[in-house]
């Protein structure tokens, strides 16, 4: 049964600094991994999508890379902000049992101004 | 565009009784799902929709049916209701199974 872990449970950093979220899984047949962020008390919102084929992705301030190999994807955010403060989740869709995503547990993070 | 909509916000139910979750998207996307988030457990998958007409069963089903009215909606129903299945609930779509999924806002249920 594929497994996703995210640590730190919770971060918290001073504004400008870049976060570093780190999430591992323990299959590597995936289809995808998708970073999601989520506001208190809000549904998500999709950050960044990586297929299995790719080492990386950016938008903006954020990037994500993908090692398959060691079951691992790190979120980077730049020049962190307060308005960063927010639950990250990565996702990974899986091969077997009908491409399902399994969700990590999430990194709360809060930016302090 | 509103995305994927969720009727009710907020819901207080007893045990016993029944209620339907309501979900549509504006996005003409193929699939679509129901989730519900726990503390310590995180989002786990209820219901799925791999496109309009079909329906399989997730991680957690028991105690749920769906219905896939149409394309746009996406219903999941409660027959009868315990506190087992106090939690936020969430519907999401996507073009398909392998893309990117968008959620709506929530569902939060208590049920006492």
């Amino acid at each position: 049964k594929q497994e996703v872990t995210q640590i730190p449970a919770a971060l918290s950093v001073p504004e400008g600094e870049n976060l570093v979220l780190n999430c591992s899984f323990t299959d590597s047949a995936i289809y995808n991994l998708q970073w999601f962020r989520q506001d208190p008390g809000k549904g998500l919102t999709s950050l960044l999508l990586i297929q299995s084929s790719q080492r990386e992705q950016t938008s903006g301030r954020l990037n994500a890379s993908l090692d398959k190999s060691s079951g691992r994807s790190t979120l980077y955010i730049a020049a962190s902000q307060p308005g960063d403060s927010a639950t990250y989740l990565c996702a990974v869709l899986i091969k077997a049992a009908g491409n399902k995503l399994t969700f990590g547990g999430g990194t709360r993070v809060l930016v302090k101004p | 565009n509103a995305g994927v909509t969720q009727t009710p916000k907020f819901q207080v139910l007893k045990t016993g009784q029944s209620m339907t979750l309501q979900c549509a998207q504006d996005m003409n996307h193929n699939s679509m799902y129901w989730y519900r988030q726990d503390p310590g457990m995180g989002l786990r998958l209820i219901y799925y929709s791999a496109s309009e007409g079909t329906t399989d069963k997730g991680e957690v089903p028991n105690g749920y049916n769906v219905s896939r009215l149409n394309k746009r909606e996406f219903s999941l129903r409660l027959e009868s209701a315990a506190p087992s299945q106090t939690s936020v609930y969430f519907c999401a779509s996507s073009q398909d199974r392998q893309e990117t999924q968008y959620f709506g806002p929530g569902t939060r249920l208590l049920v006492l």
